[in-house]
């Protein structure tokens, strides 16, 4: 069973920074690619960031650019995503999703149960 | 960035009732559009990807059309649990974008 569970949430003081992660079972975590999609309360769903399968291709939203990090250690099943610089408009429930392979690639196949940053002084 | 205009914003049905969403994107996307069911409080789930292919265990009553710019998630007889918001995303090129959801209510 395809498993994916987020963790570092919590609050944090504008300028502040966070570090997500996000550990993976259930499925070759090597051979995917991932994302993070962030939902700022009672919105919509608001992609973040991308990570290729092994690291070396990544792309960022504009709203996070230079400030956000995605990353990942294949040996330990893990994405991450550091959060620099936080505002409040950051503040949201972060999900990590898997980017499906073959006739799935694109779309995000399994996703999380998300966690939760508020950025607030 | 590719816009996706998501409409309605909000739905009243009833048990067995029909409905259609719609999603037009800024751009010609080539069917790269998928379709998210959100219950409150939980992660979203995917339901069809490449406009028309059910995700595994997704019910036949959901039903994914569409093309260039227009695309449409249709459930054929609600059922209780279909209750919830809905996502269109178009996966053409990054970043990945979402329509705005599509609350469905039970009238």
């Amino acid at each position: 069973e395809v498993q994916l569970v987020e963790s570092g949430g919590g609050l944090v003081q504008p300028g502040g920074s966070l570090r997500l992660s996000c550990a993976a079972s259930g499925f070759t975590f090597s051979s995917y690619e991932m994302n993070w999609v962030r939902q700022a309360p009672g919105k919509g769903l608001e992609w973040v960031s991308y990570i290729s399968s092994s690291g070396s291709t990544i792309y960022y939203a504009d709203s996070v650019k230079g400030r956000f990090t995605i990353s990942r250690d294949n040996a330990k099943n893990s994405l991450y995503l550091q959060m620099n610089s936080l505002r409040a408009e950051d503040t949201a429930v972060y999900y990590c999703a898997r980017d499906g392979r073959g006739s799935y690639s694109g779309c995000l196949d399994y996703w999380g149960q998300g966690t939760l940053v508020t950025v607030s002084s | 960035d590719i816009h996706m205009t998501q409409s309605p914003s909000s739905l009243s049905a009833s048990v067995g009732d029909k409905v259609t969403i719609t999603c037009r994107a800024s751009q010609v996307i080539i069917n790269s559009v998928a379709w998210y069911q959100q219950r409150p409080g939980k992660a979203p789930n995917l339901l069809v990807y490449a406009t028309s292919r059910l995700h595994t265990g997704v019910p036949s009553r959901f039903t994914g059309a569409g093309s260039g710019t227009d695309y449409t998630l249709t459930i054929g007889s609600l059922e209780p649990d279909d209750f919830a918001t809905y996502y269109c995303q178009q996966y053409f090129t990054y970043p990945y974008t979402f329509g705005q959801g599509t609350k469905l209510e039970i009238k």
